[in-house]
């Protein structure tokens, strides 16, 4: 894979719980960003966090970038079935193309 | 303000036919991508465009895809002839040019299914 691994593949978990998903990447990067995909649905973004950044909060929503593994998390707290969706992690390649991860398949359980 | 579009939803072919993708950016946004979507494998790039000009083709697949973006405004992604591997959810993206992060704004997709 040109990004590296998401972990896990899948998750599921009931409402009110927290989802943590991974990503790991190869490459150097200067922003990492995660996007969401409802089923049947474009994708939709999320958060980015730039290199020099540790942590960022949106929301519901908390993301950690280790540049020294290279490596970043998502953690969605509280969850809710609305959040049911696939996550992906992604960063920028050349001329702004974006490179993604394999995914995360989240289910939420009411 | 209306998002990226694409036409249409769903497409089912058999192998060998032809399929043509329309995607309709966000008015204004002079970059547009496509990617596409594997059964179960990560999103891939296929192309980018600033405006009318291919600026990146690296993630075409082979002859048989086709991307054009006569006038700079929406873009067509055509495959001929189609193969079985071609299936697979084809995205759009777009972004204004000079944007100072580069957060892609992307349509719901095209479901290719080829026979």
């Amino acid at each position: 894979s040109q990004q590296g691994e998401e972990d896990p593949q899948a998750l599921s978990i009931q409402e009110g719980e927290n989802a943590t998903m991974n990503c790991s990447y190869k490459t150097s990067i200067n922003n990492l960003q995660w996007y969401r995909q409802n089923s049947g649905r474009g994708l939709v973004h999320l958060i980015l966090i730039r290199s020099n950044e540790r942590e960022k909060h949106s929301g519901r929503l908390r993301v950690t970038l280790d540049t020294s593994k290279k490596s970043s998390s998502l953690l969605i707290t509280a969850s809710r079935a609305a959040d049911t969706a696939s996550y992906f992690c992604a960063t920028t390649g050349g001329y702004n193309k974006l490179i993604f991860g394999a995914g995360t398949r989240l289910a939420v359980h009411p | 303000e209306a998002g990226v579009t694409q036409f249409p939803s769903h497409s089912v072919i058999e192998k060998g036919q032809t399929v043509t993708l329309r995607c309709d950016p966000i008015s204004g946004h002079d970059n547009l991508y496509w990617y596409r979507r594997v059964m179960g494998k990560e999103i891939k790039f296929l192309l980018h465009f600033v405006k009318e000009s291919k600026q990146d083709e690296s993630g075409m697949p082979n002859n048989r895809f086709l991307a054009e973006r006569t006038g700079g405004t929406y873009s067509t992604l055509k495959v001929q002839p189609a193969e079985l591997e071609d299936s697979g959810v084809y995205f759009c993206a777009s972004s204004p040019r000079g944007s100072s992060y580069n957060e892609q704004f992307f349509g719901p997709g095209t479901r290719l299914t080829v026979l």
